[in-house]
């Protein structure tokens, strides 16, 4: 596609529900990242793909948090049992390959608001 | 362990001012920084990077950024402010080289406010 695209845009739910972030990469780009933002913690990392693989998911933030990538394109983040503090923009971004000098092309994000 | 610092949460200026965005690295290895901007309700849009080479990089909508290694800053300025440039501005440096991962880390943000 021309450009990184999430879904939903919003998202409000109640403390305890599951939810799923999607994230669709530019196509032909092999490596996918989540980001999450919010007023108190700026833009944190919390994981990287490779195609399908997942090297790094260092950034995740409790065992709550999981994302999955498949056929090297759509990514979903899941969150279990959401938390207040789990409210933020999340954003996801692509690159072509994976390494440290490409541009991350980023997506507009999905706003979740857990209430 | 790689971070930037971003010296001010908030920057005003008069429209047609120069803009000085101040970034600060701290990195063990020779770093690729980058600096991002984004706009209400958006994502980050790329306004420049430095990888190798030339020290002085120009990015779009007139921004350059000039990468000092003995003050191991990486400044983004604008000769000339234009209303549109409001918005907020990331500094991050890559990390993961030679790890075969990437991730980067970011500043802050600076908000940019120009007035007419």
């Amino acid at each position: 596609g021309a450009g990184v695209s999430q879904s939903p845009s919003n998202k409000v739910t109640e403390k305890g529900k599951d939810v799923e972030l999607r994230c669709d990469p530019i196509s032909g780009h092999t490596a996918l990242y989540w980001y999450r933002q919010s007023l108190g913690q700026g833009l944190e990392f919390l994981i990287y793909f490779q195609g399908n693989s997942a090297p790094d998911k260092s950034g995740l933030p409790s065992d709550r948090f999981s994302a999955e990538r498949t056929g090297g394109s759509v990514s979903t983040l899941t969150i279990q049992r959401t938390q207040q503090e789990d409210s933020a923009v999340y954003l996801c971004a692509s690159s072509q390959v994976g390494g440290p000098a490409d541009t991350q092309y980023f997506g507009p994000g999905t706003r979740l608001t857990v209430l | 362990a790689q971070s930037v610092t971003q010296l001010g949460s908030h920057v005003s200026v008069s429209e047609g001012a120069l803009v000085l965005l101040r970034c600060n690295y701290s990195s063990s290895v020779p770093p690729y920084l980058f600096w991002y901007v984004q706009y209400p309700n958006q994502g980050l849009q790329l306004l420049l990077k430095y990888t190798t080479g030339a020290t002085l990089v120009k990015g779009i909508n007139g921004f350059e950024a000039e990468f000092k290694k003995s003050e191991t800053s990486f400044h983004l300025t604008k000769p000339s402010a234009h209303m549109s440039d409001a918005a907020e501005y990331f500094c991050a440096v890559s990390v993961g080289v030679n790890t075969g991962f990437q991730k980067l880390v970011f500043g802050t943000g600076t908000r940019l406010l120009v007035s007419p």
